[in-house]
Parts: C-alpha cells; sequence; structure tokens
C-alpha cells in the first residue's frame, strides 16, 4: 500500500465554488502528478511537479492550478468550480526504479460533482 | 487518437478461469510498458514494469508479456480470484522527454463470477 493520501474523497460543491483538492506523500517522491480520470475513460495528465517550487501543465488543458511548496504536499486548485469539472481526480508520485523506469504510486483519488 | 488500445473493453470470467488481456500500441519512441490494476473507486495499483529488453514478466499469478517489434502486450491471469474483479490498464512510457511521457489505454473491466 503506497503513502500516498488524498482529500476529500468525495465533493459534491454548487457551480462558482472555490475548492482546493488535497494530495500527500509520504515517500520523500520529487515527482508528483494530477490526472483526470472520466468513466471507462483514460487517465490524463493535467498537472506536474519535478520537485519543489516546480510546476508544469499536463497534456490536457485544465482551469485548475497546482502549487508545490512542500516536497510532501501537492494541493491542486479550482478557483470557480463548473459542471464540465466533474470527474475523478487522482494524485500520483514517483521514483526511479531499476531499469530507469519510474514506478508511479496513486493516491485513491477524489470524486468531484459540480451541480 | 489514443496510441494505446485495449481490449476486449469488458471481460465475465468465472472464478478459478484463466485469461489474457491484450493491448496494442503504437507509442515511439519507446521506453516502457506498465500494467496497472484499478479497483472500483480506487487508484491504479502497479503490476509489472517492462523495458524495451524485456519480453516477460512475472507478478504473482499475472504474467504479461511484451513484443517490442509487434508493439504488443498481454497480460496473463490464471486461476482467477474474485478480488481480480478490477479495471486493467495498459500504460506505456516513451523516451521523447524527460518525465517520460504516459499514454495510457481505456483499460479492460475485469469482472470475476463465482
Amino acid at each position: 500500500e503506497a503513502d500516498i493520501y488524498q482529500t476529500p474523497r468525495y465533493l459534491v460543491i454548487g457551480t462558482g465554488k472555490k475548492i482546493t483538492l488535497e494530495c500527500s506523500q509520504t515517500m520523500g517522491h520529487d515527482k508528483m502528478y494530477w490526472y483526470q480520470q472520466d468513466p471507462g475513460m483514460e487517465l490524463h495528465l493535467i498537472h506536474y511537479s519535478y520537485g519543489v517550487n516546480s510546476t508544469e501543465k499536463g497534456d490536457l488543458s485544465s482551469e485548475s492550478t497546482v502549487s508545490r511548496i512542500r516536497t510532501e504536499h501537492f494541493p491542486l486548485t479550482l478557483e470557480s468550480a463548473r459542471p464540465s469539472h466533474t470527474s475523478q481526480y487522482l494524485c500520483a508520485s514517483s521514483i526511479r526504479g531499476s531499469g530507469g523506469a519510474d514506478t508511479q504510486y496513486f493516491g485513491p483519488g477524489t470524486r468531484l460533482t459540480v451541480l | 487518437k489514443n496510441q494505446v488500445e485495449q481490449s476486449p473493453q469488458s471481460l465475465i470470467i468465472l472464478e478459478g478461469k484463466n485469461c489474457t488481456l491484450q493491448c496494442n500500441y503504437t507509442v515511439s519512441p519507446f521506453s516502457n510498458l506498465r500494467w496497472y490494476k484499478q479497483d472500483t473507486g480506487r487508484g491504479p495499483v502497479s503490476l509489472t514494469i517492462m523495458t524495451f529488453s524485456e519480453n516477460t514478466k512475472s507478478n504473482g499469478r499475472y504474467t504479461a508479456t511484451l513484443d517490442a517489434d509487434t508493439k504488443q502486450s498481454s497480460l496473463h491471469i490464471t486461476a482467477s480470484q474474485l478480488s481480480d474483479s478490477a479495471s486493467y490498464i495498459c500504460v506505456v512510457a516513451d523516451r521523447g522527454s524527460t518525465l517520460g511521457r504516459l499514454y495510457f489505454g481505456r483499460g479492460t473491466q475485469l469482472t470475476v463470477w463465482p
């Protein structure tokens, strides 16, 4: 079981609200990621970070923002939630494994519903 | 167009039976291929990672194969158990960037019946 945590696990909010999805890991991993996943669809990378004070946008355009002030913490913020933001958000961290391939560890996810 | 295609989309088998899931990819240049298991409402958990030089890797009852020439991989599950019911996701990493970009398949939804 990976030591990566996400809160809340489920969130139902109204349109226009500001929300922050929390992600923390206790494994000391430098790389962290946020993915968005809709039912039956593939994961899409929306943000990633190589380390403290390093953040980059991923492949999928997202209106969310992230910050990386501490190694263990990688929160994602939506300034004004919309129904189109309804999705599952997965946080992950990674470490370089043997053979050079990063092994990713995923959190349990946050299921967000925007009404 | 998704560069990782998985089949079948869903599969139902009886407990104790074996099954094989398929993954075809077009990602290039290839770095490695991973299989993940994702239980409903949970994050994916890594089962195997294979690099270009590896053509088979096992993790308990799970055995993954890789043919880098034909760009195909399979995940074989032996003596299935009810707890094997999950989505199995094929992920391919490229060598084109420092990040090692990951391309995700949509998964095969496996249901094991008693």
